[in-house]
C-alpha cells in the first residue's frame, strides 16, 4: 500500500531564511505528487503538483518542490521565508489509476521574526 | 479558476440533530467530490467519494447511515449527519476535481467545523 511521510511534525525557521518541508513517499511506481497548505480554519489550498516532466516543479507563493525518483522524495522549499508562510503543510500522492487522494500527516511551519 | 464553496463554515447544535453540509463548485462541473473529516492538529482522512446520479464509496469503518451523501447534480454534493452526538464534533472538508484524469488536483472547499454539544 503506498504512504506518506512527512518528516517533521513540527518546522520552524526564521524570517528570510529557507523553508525545507520533507515529504517521501513508498510506491513502486511514480504516483502523482501535490503539496498543499491550510491555513487555520480553512480548507486546503494547492501550492504544486508533479505529474510528468520536469522533476523541479515552481508552485505559488515563491515555493518549489523536487520530485527525486531514485529517493522517493518530493521535499518542498522557499528560498526566504515570510511571516504569511505560517501554516500546515500537506504533502499528498496519487497512485497512477487510484482515484484517491493519500495525505502525509502534516507539517505544522512557524515563522520566527 | 477553480472555486469550491463549502456552506455552512460552522455549525453549533444539540446532540441527536442531523446536519446537513453543502459543497459546491461554483465555475465548474464536477462529476466526482469528496468527503474528509479533519481531528485538531491532524491530517485529512477521506470519508467518501461522491460521484453524481451514482451512491457514494464509503471507507471502510464510516458508517453510510450515519454520514448520508447526496451528489444529485454536477455543481452540488450534500453530506448529512444524522442524529449527531459529540463524537461526531469535527472539521468536514470537502473536494471536487475539475477535470477528468487523475493528474489533476482536488480542490478544497474551506470546511465545516461541527460543534454538537
Amino acid at each position: 500500500a503506498q504512504s506518506v511521510t512527512q518528516l517533521g511534525s513540527h518546522v520552524s525557521v526564521s524570517e528570510g531564511a529557507l523553508v525545507l518541508l520533507r515529504c517521501n513517499y513508498s510506491s513502486s511506481v511514480p504516483p502523482y505528487l501535490f503539496w498543499y497548505v491550510q491555513y487555520p480554519n480553512q480548507g486546503l489550498q494547492l501550492l504544486l503538483k508533479y505529474t510528468t516532466g520536469a522533476t523541479l516543479v515552481k508552485g505559488i507563493n515563491g515555493f518549489e518542490a523536487e520530485f527525486k525518483k531514485s529517493e522517493t522524495s518530493f521535499h518542498l522549499t522557499k528560498p526566504s521565508a515570510h511571516m504569511s508562510d505560517a501554516a500546515e503543510y500537506f504533502c499528498a500522492v496519487r497512485l497512477q489509476g487510484a482515484q484517491k487522494l493519500v495525505f502525509g500527516q502534516g507539517t505544522r511551519l512557524t515563522i520566527n521574526p | 479558476g477553480a472555486v469550491v464553496s463549502q456552506h455552512p463554515s460552522r455549525v453549533i447544535c444539540k446532540s441527536g440533530t442531523s446536519v446537513k453540509i453543502e459543497c459546491r463548485s461554483l465555475d465548474f462541473q464536477a462529476t466526482t467530490m469528496f468527503w474528509y473529516r479533519q481531528f485538531p492538529k491532524q491530517s485529512l482522512m477521506l470519508m467518501a467519494t461522491s460521484n453524481e446520479g451514482s451512491k457514494a464509496t464509503y471507507e471502510q469503518g464510516v458508517e453510510k447511515d450515519k454520514f448520508l451523501i447526496n451528489h444529485a447534480s454536477l455543481t452540488l454534493s450534500t453530506l448529512t449527519v444524522t442524529s449527531a452526538h459529540p463524537e461526531d464534533s469535527s472539521f468536514y472538508i470537502c473536494s471536487a476535481e475539475k477535470d477528468q484524469g487523475l493528474s489533476q488536483p482536488q480542490h478544497f472547499g474551506d470546511g465545516t467545523r461541527l460543534s454538537i454539544l
